[in-house]
C-alpha cells in the first residue's frame, strides 16, 4: 500500500527550531517529488515547499522562504522539513504529499499524510 | 503569491448538479493546464479529484468533472450524494515555480 506518515510535531516557543519528517512506503520513493502543505486552525490549504525525486531541485512559498528548509534521503524513504525561525502564524497541520507523476512534477498531489501538528506558543 | 479566488460556501440538495469556481490570474490558473481539485474531509487526508484542469485519477467517480475558461477553473459535482459534504480547494502551478491553493469552498449536501 502506498502510504506516507509524517512525525515530529509538537509544541514549540517563538524563534525556535523543528524538524518534521514523512515516512514514505509502497512506492520508489527516489521517483517522485514531494510537496509539505499546511493547514493553519479554521484556515485553508497553504502550499509550503516541495523538493524533485534526486533531492537536487526545491522549491518554497514566500512565507517560508529563508526560514523553512526541504530536504530528502531517499536512502531512508524520508522527507524533512527543517523549520527555523517559527512564528506563531506557523502554527498548523503540516501534510506532506506526492507529486503525481515524475521526478519534478510536483504541483498536483496524489497520496497525502495524516498530517503532523505543529503549534508555535510560548 | 495571493490565494485563488472561491466562494466559502455552496449546496445543493441529493442529486442535484453543483459548480464551484476558482478564479486566479494569468501567472497561475490563466497561464497553466495544472489546475487541481482537492476534497478534505475534516480530520483526514485531502483527496486529489481533478488534476489537469480535467482529468480524473483512476477510482475517482465520473460525477466530478472539471473545466476552465480563461483565468477561471470550476468543479462541477452531478448527482450529489451526502458522501460529498466536504470542503474543496483548487491548486494552480504558477510562474514562480509555486503552488497556489484556493481558499476552500464548503459545500454542503441539503
Amino acid at each position: 500500500e502506498v502510504q506516507l506518515l509524517e512525525s515530529g510535531g509538537g509544541l514549540v516557543q517563538p524563534g525556535g527550531s523543528l524538524r518534521v519528517s514523512c515516512a514514505a512506503s509502497g512506492f520508489t520513493f527516489s521517483s517522485y517529488a514531494v510537496n509539505w502543505v499546511r493547514q493553519a486552525p479554521g484556515k485553508g490549504l497553504e502550499w509550503v515547499s516541495a523538493i524533485s525525486g534526486s533531492g537536487g531541485s526545491t522549491y518554497y512559498a514566500d512565507s517560508v522562504k529563508g526560514r523553512f528548509t526541504i530536504s530528502r534521503d531517499n536512502s531512508k524513504n524520508t522527507l524533512y522539513l527543517q523549520m527555523n525561525t517559527l512564528r506563531a502564524d506557523d502554527t498548523a497541520v503540516y501534510y506532506c504529499a506526492r507529486g503525481r507523476s515524475g521526478q519534478y512534477h510536483y504541483s498536483d498531489m496524489d497520496v497525502w499524510g495524516q498530517g503532523t501538528t505543529v503549534i508555535v506558543s510560548s | 503569491q495571493s490565494a485563488l479566488t472561491q466562494p466559502a460556501s455552496v449546496s445543493g440538495s441529493p442529486g442535484q448538479s453543483i459548480t464551484i469556481s476558482c478564479t486566479g490570474t494569468s501567472s497561475d490558473v490563466g497561464g497553466y493546464n495544472s489546475v487541481s481539485w482537492y476534497q478534505h474531509h475534516p480530520g483526514k487526508a485531502p483527496k486529489l479529484m481533478i488534476f489537469d484542469v480535467s482529468s480524473r485519477p483512476s477510482g475517482v467517480s465520473d460525477r466530478f468533472s472539471g473545466s476552465k475558461s480563461g483565468n477561471t477553473a470550476s468543479l462541477t459535482i452531478s448527482g450529489l450524494q451526502a458522501e460529498d459534504e466536504a470542503d474543496y480547494y483548487c491548486s494552480s502551478y504558477t510562474t514562480s515555480s509555486t503552488v497556489v491553493f484556493g481558499g476552500g469552498t464548503k459545500l454542503t449536501v441539503l
